[in-house]
């Protein structure tokens, strides 16, 4: 089964930087078919990408994502107050269908 | 605006049985989409438990393949989760959640608030 890496685990940065988040998955991820998700203390998970580079109904174009095989990136380019929050990488395999969580990187306001 | 909205028991009694409904509004869960349910333990990471669709056809993690059982009902709009012999391992918020899938690419789209079960004795 495939395991999802996020790095680092927590980030501090100012508004105004850029940050890249990582997601490394154990072995190749077929079609590329990762997403991301932004979370806020007592929310539920906001879909930002599918399909490592789709980008979700009203996300800002600040955000972007890349990546294919294994190696997948989350890419802030400005941050603004309101995008400090834990982020979530996703997979999903088919035959069986399943998917599989990163454990997350907190993004915390330096 | 598609919602959903999770509802059951707030507190359970460990070896009792889980049972959550998911009420859906602004979609129809007659559509061709799949939908999910997911938990997150206090303070920590997201857990997909599994996937439904409107025909009745189920996924579910191996993890909790033994114990899980989804069904649908598309009179009422609503799918439903069934978890059994529960123990406080499974004390989380239990999300419910749309799929999105364009070309193959999927990702949960639309989630319900998640609602709190504890089991404890």
């Amino acid at each position: 089964e495939i395991v999802l890496t996020q790095s680092p685990g927590s980030l501090s940065l100012s508004p105004g930087e850029r940050a890249t988040l990582s997601c490394r998955a154990s072995q190749s991820v077929t079609g590329n078919y990762v997403a991301w998700f932004q979370q806020k203390p007592g929310q539920a998970p906001r879909l930002l990408f599918y399909g490592a580079s789709s980008r979700a109904t009203g996300i800002p174009d600040r955000f972007s994502g890349s990546g294919s095989g294994t190696d997948f990136t989350l890419t802030i380019s400005r941050l603004e107050p309101e995008d400090f929050a834990v982020y979530y990488c996703q997979q999903y395999a088919t035959s069986p269908a399943r998917y599989i969580f990163g454990q997350g990187t907190k993004l915390e306001i330096k | 605006q598609v919602q959903l909205q999770e509802s059951g028991p707030g507190l359970m009694k460990p070896s009792g049985t889980l049972s959550l409904t998911c009420t859906v509004s602004g979609a129809s869960i007659s559509s061709n989409y799949w939908w999910s349910w997911v938990r997150q333990p206090p303070g920590k990471g997201l857990e997909w438990i599994g996937e439904i669709y409107h025909s009745g056809t189920a996924n579910y993690n191996p993890s909790l393949q033994s114990r899980v059982t989804m069904l649908i009902d598309n009179s009422k709009n609503q799918f439903s989760l069934r978890l059994t012999s529960v123990t406080a391992a499974d004390t989380a918020v239990y999300y419910c959640a749309k799929h999105i899938e364009v070309l193959g690419k999927r990702g949960f789209d639309y989630w319900g608030q998640g609602t709190l079960v504890t089991v404890s004795s």
